[in-house]
């Protein structure tokens, strides 16, 4: 069990180019989760997505950024026209049922750095 | 609003010393109350949990002190190594549905603990 795949794990962009960030949960988890992580801010709850729904995206600033989890294959956050600020570290997390109970598992992380 | 309060920002411990870490929350809503250990470059990954039916939870070195009147709960690392220089967050977790079916997790600031030889 290969646990959660986050690729890529280092990701430069320019200013309003656009950033595709990758997220395989493990097997036989079907919810994901994905958080923001700053310096001394800790991880900021973005989304909340099951196969083909989002459950919660009450975290998700309400432009740019966009999140899915299709049928088949990963799920994907999507920042659009980037900007210095979105500069970070994102975590996608996966559960496998919708209780937490058992905790999350958390990928390595995606560093973005827009220049 | 931060909903989950976690303190301090940093500690710093001497090997074989105790390293407590405090978190305090409001939302009586929450249920669930993971700890969470990151090391550089990693992600998070689960340490020890607590439901809120039980004031203390003990597995090896880590305790959990859960308070529910005071809506406080607490992190002891019992002979800190220098192994477990990381930071650690505090969590909660509660509905994000009306039918109780889907939960999330909300972390705190997380501490950055050293522990020195």
């Amino acid at each position: 069990n290969a646990g959660v795949m986050q690729n890529p794990r280092h990701l430069v962009r320019r200013r309003g180019q656009e950033a595709r960030l990758r997220c395989s949960p493990m097997k036989g988890h079907s919810h994901v989760y994905w958080y923001r992580q700053l310096p001394e801010e800790g991880l900021k709850f973005m989304v909340y997505l099951q196969k083909e729904n989002i459950i919660d995206e009450s975290g998700m600033p309400k432009e740019r950024f966009s999140a899915e989890f299709p049928k088949e294959g990963p799920s994907i956050l999507r920042i659009q026209q980037v900007v210095r600020g979105d500069s970070a570290a994102y975590f996608c997390a996966s559960s496998q049922d919708s209780t937490v109970l058992r905790g999350y598992t958390f990928g390595s992380g995606t560093r973005l750095t827009v220049v | 609003q931060q909903q989950v309060k976690q303190s301090p920002q940093s500690l710093i411990v001497q090997k074989g010393g105790i390293s407590i870490i405090n978190c305090a929350y409001e939302n009586t809503a929450f249920d669930y109350f993971p700890w969470y250990q990151q090391f550089p470059g990693k992600g998070p990954a689960l340490l020890i949990a607590i439901r809120p039916d039980v004031s203390e939870k003990k597995e090896g070195r880590f305790t959990i002190s859960f308070n529910k009147s005071a809506k406080q709960f607490s992190l002891h690392i019992m002979d800190s190594q220098p192994g477990d220089s990381a930071t650690y967050f505090c969590a909660a977790s509660r509905a994000v549905n009306s039918g109780g079916s889907n939960y999330k997790l909300t972390f705190g600031k997380g501490t950055l603990l050293t522990v020195n030889p």
